[in-house]
């Protein structure tokens, strides 16, 4: 059974600090692999996307990867703030699923001032 | 910007009625997705759809039905509302295995 698994559940960090997200998933035939946020009672918001052709992509101060080989996806966020407090989703695309996604169970990420 | 819909932000039901939620979206994506959300479970596939008229069973399609009529809408019907569908139900689409783009969601509350 292919799953994603986000750990920690939650993660509480200090204003400016450097923080990476971890996503790891079962099957290393990964179509795709977008990360989401989710602030509270709101739906989901697409950061990034990647290919399972490509290494990362970065917005911003936002900077994911993908290892399809160790079956591990992270999103760096460089210089935290405040305002980056919200629950972060992982989702994978594998490719004998045709187009459904599978979620992680996110990561609840809180930036204290 | 693409843009997916969901008519109704908060409802408060009756157990036994009927209920309808609705989701439009604007970029004339094919595929469209229902999920629900609740603490702890995380998001749950219901219901998706591939083209028009057609529609696939999620993980838990149980007390559900959808319907498809247009290419741009998906429908989420509760045929008889029960109070464990009480949550947070959330619409998405996608253009093939791209990028998906989630509405804001519908908190249905069934008392």
């Amino acid at each position: 059974k292919q799953e994603v698994t986000q750990i920690p559940a939650a993660l509480s960090v200090p204003e400016g600090e450097n923080l990476v997200l971890n996503c790891s998933f079962t099957d290393s035939a990964i179509y795709n692999l977008q990360w989401f946020r989710q602030d509270p009672g709101k739906g989901l918001t697409s950061l990034l996307l990647i290919q399972s052709s490509q290494r990362e992509q970065t917005s911003g101060r936002l900077n994911a990867s993908l290892d399809k080989s160790s079956g591990r996806s992270t999103l760096y966020i460089a210089a935290s703030q405040p305002g980056d407090s919200a629950t972060y989703l992982c989702a994978a695309t594998f490719y004998n699923q045709g187009g459904k996604l599978i979620f992680g169970q996110g990561t609840e990420l809180s930036v204290k001032p | 910007d693409v843009k997916v819909t969901q008519s109704s932000r908060y409802l408060v039901k009756r157990t036994g009625e009927k209920v309808f939620l609705e989701c439009v979206q604007d970029m004339d994506h094919e595929n469209m997705f229902w999920y629900r959300q609740d603490p702890g479970l995380g998001l749950r596939l219901i219901y998706f759809s591939y083209d028009v008229k057609m529609k696939e069973k999620g993980d838990i399609p149980e007390g559900y039905s959808v319907s498809r009529e247009k290419k741009e809408r998906f429908s989420l019907i509760l045929e008889s509302a029960s109070t464990n569908q009480t949550s947070m139900y959330l619409c998405a689409s996608t253009l093939g295995r791209a990028e998906l783009f989630f509405g804001e969601g519908s908190r249905l509350t069934v008392l």
